[in-house]
């Protein structure tokens, strides 16, 4: 069945370290997504990708990084900068590229949890 | 910028009873309005997607509606069942491929 496979599901990570949690899809879809989801707040855009070798920031994107080589791959790293990491991160996909992709279903994968010791 | 509003934020309803989910958004100008179902430490179910030249969608117990001119959308979920009890949330989508904005979710319990 096609999907989204975000890895690892839980994630400890002691402070100064870098994390990078894996997302993979294999729907063929162009746009990619990484949301932060916090207790109690929507869900916050950190990058996204509308085709390989290019992505944009989102509204929150300071100590985060992003790459998009493959297709079906768009690992988010979690870098040292970024103050308060612990959050349920989620990645996202849906077909088509720049404007035409707003009319698609947006599927996601089961969420990864990033907690700082 | 666009700003999506869900209330109640929590909301708890006897099994058996039909029941309506409110998402109100600031700018009308949208592509799609969607409705996800989140279960507790999982990621987002995709429900239903309501195109902005469309009036509802209905997949089920769940009707979905879409009234641009007011900036509203409502869930309408029928016969309740314990097993509907999570959070939904609703997201409006503008022009381009990252203007997609969602609500804070109304966490919805059903009780046997």
């Amino acid at each position: 069945d096609g999907g989204i496979t975000q890895s690892p599901k839980y994630l400890f990570r002691k402070e100064g370290q870098n994390v990078t949690l894996s997302c993979e899809q294999n729907l063929n879809h162009d746009a990619m997504y990484w949301y932060r989801q916090d207790p109690g707040q929507g869900l916050r855009l950190i990058y996204y990708s509308q085709i390989v070798n290019d992505f944009q920031k989102g509204d929150i994107a300071e100590g985060y990084s992003v790459s998009r080589e493959k297709k079906e791959s768009f690992p988010l790293t979690v870098t040292s900068a970024q103050k308060n990491p612990t959050a349920f991160y989620l990645c996202a996909s849906r077909w088509g590229q720049g404007a035409t992709s707003g009319a698609n279903v947006l599927t996601f994968g089961a969420g990864s949890r990033l907690t700082v010791l | 910028k666009q700003e999506v509003t869900q209330i109640p934020a929590a909301l708890s309803v006897p099994e058996g009873e039909n029941l309506v989910l409110n998402c109100s958004f600031t700018d009308s100008a949208i592509y799609n309005l969607q409705w996800f179902r989140q279960d507790p430490g999982k990621g987002l179910t995709s429900l239903l997607l309501i195109q902005s030249s469309q009036r509802e969608q209905t997949s089920g117990r769940l009707n979905a509606s879409l009234d641009k001119s007011s900036g509203r959308s409502t869930l309408y979920i029928a016969a309740s069942q314990p097993g509907d009890s999570a959070t939904y949330l609703c997201a409006a989508t503008g022009g381009g491929a990252n203007n997609l904005f969602f609500g804070t979710g109304t966490r919805l319990t059903v009780i046997p």
